[in-house]
């Protein structure tokens, strides 16, 4: 089957950017989306990106997307303590396909 | 506006029963899908449903079964309760295929004893 990975662990200090990495294998994904799990919690949309777009920023988040690889990041910029979460990737092809999610990242803050 | 409410948020049962859960979309959303989360498999879709009939499932026993109302509320109900069948069940709604994303409920935490 179709399948989404990412790293389960990335460390960074407060103040710095994060970067989340995740890859997929469906050619025919249409839209791709990150989202974020706080302990306890269901899932935050974060942001979304289409497969025709390269790029997409909001405020502090910036999505890239490398269609050619099958690559997609999430970059946090000033990263804070209240950014300690999950972060789930997740693919569709749209229609009634549902979501794909990746195992998800753990984003540790170090003070 | 409100947001996907799902009902009860925690939820014990026996092994062998039967238990259902419920979700409210957000107004104005007619698509509505099921999703469970373990910490062995993680997130796995379930079904979706969208005007009253299903239109895709994910691999699931039969015994995963759902439904989705004329007001666009659903229910999944899940029969003969395994241990394995513990996890936190996540409803999300959307506009229009998921095309502005998906938005989730806080989930159901079910329990099996």
């Amino acid at each position: 089957g179709e399948d989404v990975e990412q790293s389960l662990f990335l460390s960074v200090r407060e103040g710095d950017s994060s970067v989340i990495n995740c890859t997929y294998t469906d050619s025919s994904s249409t839209y791709l989306y990150w989202y974020k799990q706080e302990p306890g919690a269901g899932l935050q949309l974060l942001t979304y990106i289409f497969s025709n777009m390269d790029m997409k920023q909001d405020q502090r988040l910036t999505v890239l997307l490398n269609k050619k690889d099958k690559h997609l990041s999430l970059r946090i910029a000033d990263t804070q303590t209240g950014d300690s979460a999950i972060y789930f990737c997740a693919e569709t092809g749209g229609g009634a396909d549902g979501l794909t999610f990746g195992k998800g990242t753990h984003l540790i803050i170090q003070p | 506006k409100a947001g996907v409410t799902q009902t009860p948020r925690y939820l014990i049962k026996t092994r062998g029963q039967q238990v259902t859960l419920s979700c409210s979309p957000i107004s104005g959303h007619r698509s509505v899908s099921w999703y469970q989360q373990t910490p062995g498999q993680g997130l796995q879709f379930l079904f979706e449903y969208f005007s009253e009939t299903q239109r895709n499932k994910g691999n699931f026993p039969g015994r995963f079964s759902g439904r989705q109302f004329s007001n666009s509320r659903s229910e999944m109900n899940v029969s003969t309760l395994e241990l394995g069948d513990s996890a936190l069940y996540l409803c999300a709604s959307s506009f229009g295929q998921g095309i502005y994303g998906y938005t989730f409920g806080s989930g159901t935490r079910l329990t099996v004893v």
